[in-house]
């Protein structure tokens, strides 16, 4: 079936020192979400894309949807402790259908 | 306060015993939907249901049962649970199934033994 593959899987960064992380889709996609899940959290909304090529900026963070609306990327500048977590993508297909990526779980030492 | 409600939080149980998490969601949305969460494969859909009485399979639907009776509540249900449906599962709604947002639960981690 059709995957939103997610990489990396896991990422220890020092703090103040930039993350990215990235998902790719095998088919167009009809617009991507970003979440965010703290560790023994739940997943929480951040952001939605549409359009191709679409920036989206939230402080520190920066999304990215692709021209071809088939990958997208999350962006951190500068990562402190409250960072922490997991980030998952969640690609739209064109049936309405949403797929989640296997979320990178970001580590920031202090 | 607008939320997605799942209990149990927590469960370990045996083998074969049948067992219900509910999920009640007070945001009037259409759209409800069960994750399990595993590590390395982040959330995979088990059942979701567009409306009242429409529900339809995820992509791991084996070994679960989902009813929609109201509009409010979406129950999970593990008829015979065996150990390999060990997980931490989500609950989440959403007003739009094309490009609303999912509103999580909080999550119910099960143990089956």
């Amino acid at each position: 079936g059709q995957q939103v593959m997610q990489i990396p899987q896991y990422q220890h960064v020092q703090e103040g020192e930039d993350f990215t992380t990235y998902c790719n889709s095998s088919t167009t996609l009809s617009n991507i979400q970003w979440y965010k899940q703290r560790p023994g959290g739940h997943p929480v909304f951040l952001i939605q894309l549409v359009k191709s090529g679409e920036v989206k900026k939230q402080k520190r963070l920066t999304f990215q949807f692709g021209e071809a609306k088939k990958n997208s990327s999350l962006h951190i500048t500068a990562t402190q402790t409250t960072d922490v977590g997991t980030y998952f993508c969640a690609g739209r297909n064109q049936g309405g259908k949403l797929i989640f990526g296997q979320g990178t779980e970001l580590s920031v030492k202090p | 306060e607008a939320q997605v409600t799942q209990n149990p939080r927590y469960l370990i149980t045996v083998t074969g015993k049948k067992l219900t998490v509910t999920c009640s969601q007070n945001m009037n949305h259409e759209y409800m939907s069960w994750y399990r969460q595993d590590p390395g494969l982040g959330l995979r859909q088990i059942y979701y249901s567009m409306n009242v009485e429409v529900t339809d399979k995820g992509d791991v639907p084996e070994g679960y049962k989902v009813s929609r009776k109201e509009k409010r509540n979406f129950p999970l249900i593990l008829e015979s649970p065996s150990p390999n449906q060990t997980s931490l599962y989500f609950c989440a709604s959403s007003g739009d199934r094309a490009y609303q947002p999912q509103h999580f639960g909080d999550g119910t981690r099960l143990s089956i033994l």
